[in-house]
């Protein structure tokens, strides 16, 4: 079975910086684009960012542009989300998600189960 | 960037009722459109993908039609295991957007 688990949530304070990790498993993670998602409190679904199979290209929500980067170690069948600079809008529960990507559809089939990222002061 | 506005933004129902969730993109997304369903404290779940197909295991009563800009996810007798929040998301581009949710709350 799919399984994907997320680490690495906690207090930070405004300005910090806060490593989550995704450890995947059940799957042959070096095939498969994966992502971040996020949901702040009370808000909806954020798609934040996404890195391609082999990890040659990235992308990412502009709100998080120069202060987030997302990684990963295929041998280690492990996504990784590094954020500094980090702000109170920032606060959310986090979700690594597996891609899938056909001809003709794209979607994210199997999520984490979120760990949250909290920053206050 | 592509804007997706789903509506209503909530909607109250009652067990057996047929429930109608629409999205409308910004621009025009084929059918790169997919629904998942998301509960508090849950992972969200893929529902639909490609704007109609039935994700493997999702029960039969969810239905989803549309392509270019508008779209719609029918659920066709709500049961009490569907009341929460649905949400559409493009992946037509590099930034996968998802509209802001319509909440199925039960009457």
């Amino acid at each position: 079975d799919v399984q994907l688990l997320e680490s690495g949530g906690g207090l930070v304070s405004p300005g910090g910086s806060l490593r989550l990790s995704c450890a995947a498993s059940g799957f042959d993670f070096s095939y498969y684009g994966m992502a971040w998602v996020r949901q702040a409190p009370g808000k909806g679904l954020e798609w934040v960012s996404t890195i391609t199979a082999g990890g040659d290209r990235t992308y990412y929500t502009d709100s998080v542009k120069g202060r987030f980067t997302i990684s990963r170690d295929n041998s280690k069948s492990t996504l990784y989300l590094q954020m500094k600079s980090l702000r109170a809008e920032d606060t959310a529960v986090y979700y690594c998600a597996k891609i899938y990507r056909g001809v003709d559809s794209h979607y994210f089939d199997y999520w984490g189960q979120g760990s949250l990222a909290t920053v206050s002061s | 960037d592509i804007q997706m506005t789903q509506s209503p933004s909530s909607l109250s129902a009652s067990v057996g009722d047929r429930a109608t969730l629409t999205c409308r993109a910004s621009q025009n997304i084929d059918t790169f459109l997919n629904w998942y369903q998301h509960k508090p404290g849950e992972s969200p779940k893929l529902l639909i993908y490609a704007a109609s197909s039935l994700q493997s295991g999702v029960p039969s009563r969810f239905s989803g039609s549309g392509s270019g800009t508008d779209f719609t996810l029918t659920i066709s007798s709500l049961q009490l295991e569907d009341f929460a929040t649905y949400y559409c998301q493009e992946s037509y581009s590099d930034s996968w957007t998802f509209g802001q949710g319509t909440k199925v709350e039960i009457k």
